[in-house]
């Protein structure tokens, strides 16, 4: 049963554009979500979060939008650079975390 | 620097072997928990703990066993028992449990049965 989903696989833009990356969730009692990058072969390392008392989170280039009715989140990258290029996930948490599956950014210069 | 430890990188088992993957993490954190990742499926909670001599069942413990006698240390025990164990395994750590204080990960241990 996942509770965390993120149907697109792979995304690919171009450089200086927008990256959007989504997140569905099932579980209405995650009270925070995160973001975590990964490179190849290695951990995931924490990108940016957002708690569910709000709807928008923004750091730097990267901004973290979250619709609690639609129980959707998204990340946009802006404006996205090549070394963006990883596998994002999306996490969701009450008191254990949960993760999506990955989308494999790439972005092309 | 504080971190988190992962060893061996790579790793490889025969059928029928049981191996252990080590992870240590000076960061003073009280839980610590391990992650399968496979391909399309995300990373699947195997063990927590959320203090030294005592952790918890994740989603796919089935085929590990794990332990906590210190504070710095989770081994991740993959026993025979386990029906695919070739995966990319991750240790992860934060402070208290709970994804409000985010989680900080390994490098990741992968092993392969051969």
């Amino acid at each position: 049963d996942q509770q965390v989903k993120q149907n697109s696989p792979s995304l690919s833009v171009q450089e200086g554009r927008i990256s959007i990356l989504n997140c569905d969730y099932t579980n209405s009692m995650f009270d925070y979500f995160l973001w975590y990058k990964k490179y190849p072969a290695e951990g995931p390392t924490f990108l940016i979060s957002i708690s569910s008392i709000k709807d928008k989170n923004e750091d730097g280039r990267f901004t973290v939008f979250l619709n609690k009715s639609a129980k959707h989140l998204s990340l946009h990258i802006v404006p996205s650079q090549p070394g963006d290029s990883a596998v994002y996930f999306c996490a969701a948490s009450d008191n254990d975390m949960r993760f999506g599956a990955g989308t494999r950014l790439t972005v092309k210069p | 620097d504080g971190g988190i430890t992962q060893s061996p990188k790579y790793l490889f088992r025969k059928e029928g072997q049981n191996v252990t993957l080590s992870c240590e993490q000076n960061l003073n954190h009280d839980a610590m928990y391990w992650y399968r990742q496979d391909p399309g499926q995300g990373l699947r909670l195997i063990y927590y703990s959320q203090i030294v001599n005592d952790f918890q069942k994740g989603d796919i413990a089935e085929g590990y066993s794990v332990s906590r006698e210190k504070k710095e240390s989770f081994p991740l025990t993959v026993t025979s028992a386990q029906k695919n164990p070739t995966a990319f395994y991750l240790c992860a750590s934060s402070p208290r449990q709970g994804g409000s204080y985010g989680y900080t990960f390994g490098s990741g241990t992968r092993l392969t049965v051969v």
